[in-house]
């Protein structure tokens, strides 16, 4: 079983639609959770953190469900420009590193 | 110091050849990554400086891999005898000091191509 697992998509909605993204992690003691966002031949660039309470930066939502092990990226009233694939990563204390997910590719049409 | 800086931006070589990329991190960023992507893949974990120490290096990471950092600064990363399965984006990443983790900032990578 991978670290991380992202459904790869693609997911293609209309501009204006709400859309849901999860992502698994397969290790209990993980620590650390982000989203990131990787435009084409671009490097990822941090989208937003995940806190325990869940959190909110304008039309995203992140949430963390720690018992069943999975994090959640909510795009409301989406745009064009959100158009790019959404990487999942998780931060594993004891073994020093960050794992990415698949990601998750999204494109938005109007 | 406006983020984390590689060089060169791309390399062609031929099969068998050694290569070396540069990363310099953010001056304040005591924590270095460097991580290898291919077409639609995530980026995959390669290994993990805090200050000169190499403290984390991926079982994926053959022998022909070899990363420093040798002033806590900027790292290389060397791949002796390159493969075509090498060619891929070589990205290195930094982040703030922390009992936690802090966010990467990433550098626009290294496009290696083994021909």
């Amino acid at each position: 079983r991978k670290e991380v697992e992202q459904d790869p998509g693609p997911f293609n909605v209309p501009e204006g639609a709400t859309v849901a993204f999860n992502c698994t992690y397969s290790n209990s003691a993980s620590q650390s959770f982000f989203w990131y966002r990787q435009d084409c031949r671009k490097e990822p660039k941090l989208l937003m953190s995940v806190y325990s309470s869940g959190n909110e930066d304008g039309r995203f939502t992140a949430q963390l469900n720690r018992a069943s092990q999975y994090i959640s990226l909510l795009i409301r009233d989406s745009k064009l420009s959100d158009s790019a694939t959404y990487l999942c990563v998780v931060g594993f204390q004891g073994a020093q590193k960050l794992v990415f997910g698949q990601g998750t590719r999204l494109t938005i049409n109007p | 110091d406006t983020g984390v800086s590689q060089n060169p931006r791309h390399k062609i070589t031929k099969r068998g050849q050694n290569v070396t990329f540069r990363c310099d991190p953010i001056s304040e960023h005591n924590r270095l990554y460097w991580y290898r992507q291919t077409l639609g893949q995530g980026p995959e974990f390669l290994t993990y400086f805090q200050n000169e120490a190499q403290l984390e290096k991926s079982r994926l990471l053959s022998d022909r891999f070899s990363a420093e950092r040798p002033k806590g600064s900027f790292s290389t990363l060397e791949i002796q005898r390159t493969e075509q399965g090498d060619s891929a984006m070589y990205l290195c990443a930094s982040s703030l000091p922390g009992t936690g983790f802090s966010p990467l900032l990433f550098g626009q990578g290294t496009r290696l191509t083994v021909v």
